[in-house]
């Protein structure tokens, strides 16, 4: 079945130090999404790509970064210079249409926490 | 700029009884409309899509949704709920512009079905 994987599940960051979320989809979708979820606030979008090679800021990317080097996957490493990284992450995908009519499809997310 | 409006935060009901999540959005020329549904430490699933044609568009678990454009609103309903419908309920909308997709979420409504 095709779908979007997150790993980890779980995953703790000592402070300075960077942590990179894994997503990988086999849905041959264009489109890639991180957002990150905060109890409460409902979904920011922090970066995305339309395209291998190419991605663009969301509403809150200080303090991450990401590559989309292979259509399949798109990592995002939080970095130390994020100071409140603890948070539910999800990784979303969607195919590219010129309607703009299709839904994104989402991972099971993966919980950031602080030691 | 698209935004959505959920404009109930929490929406407690009793196992059985009807539910509405209410929906709004800010008027478009186009837009396309979805309902999703997060369980606790999950990602989203989509319930129910409106793209075109018939306003009242049926969804899994016993979901609908009224499409309305005068009023830009987009109102998720089921008849009798069960524990099991406890979970997030977000609304999102997609349209395009000069720049592409935007796809927006809206910040959420916690629907508590209590026995």
């Amino acid at each position: 079945d095709g779908g979007i994987t997150q790993s980890p599940k779980y995953l703790f960051r000592k402070e300075g130090q960077n942590v990179t979320l894994s997503c990988e989809q086999n849905l041959n979708h264009d489109a890639m999404y991180w957002y990150r979820q905060d109890p409460g606030q409902g979904l920011r979008l922090i970066y995305y790509s339309q395209i291998v090679n190419d991605f663009q800021k969301g509403d809150i990317a200080e303090g991450y970064s990401v590559s989309r080097e292979k259509k399949e996957s798109f990592p995002l490493t939080v970095t130390s210079a994020q100071k409140n990284p603890t948070a539910f992450y999800l990784c979303a995908s969607s195919p590219r249409t010129a309607l703009s009519n299709q839904p994104q499809h989402f991972g099971d997310g993966t919980r950031l926490s602080i030691l | 700029a698209q935004s959505v409006t959920q404009l109930d935060s929490q929406v407690p009901v009793f196992e059985e009884a009807p539910v509405e999540l209410r929906c709004n959005y800010s008027s478009s020329v186009s837009v396309y409309l979805f309902w999703y549904v997060q369980y606790p430490n999950q990602g989203l699933q989509l319930l129910l899509k409106y793209l075109s044609g018939s306003t009242l568009v049926k969804g899994i678990n016993g979901f609908e949704a009224e499409f309305n454009k005068s009023q830009t609103s987009f109102h998720l309903r089921k008849p009798s709920v069960h524990i099991s419908d406890t979970a997030e309920y977000f609304c999102a909308v997609s349209d395009r512009d000069n720049y592409g997709q935007n796809f927006v979420f809206g910040p959420g409504t916690r629907l508590s079905v209590l026995p």
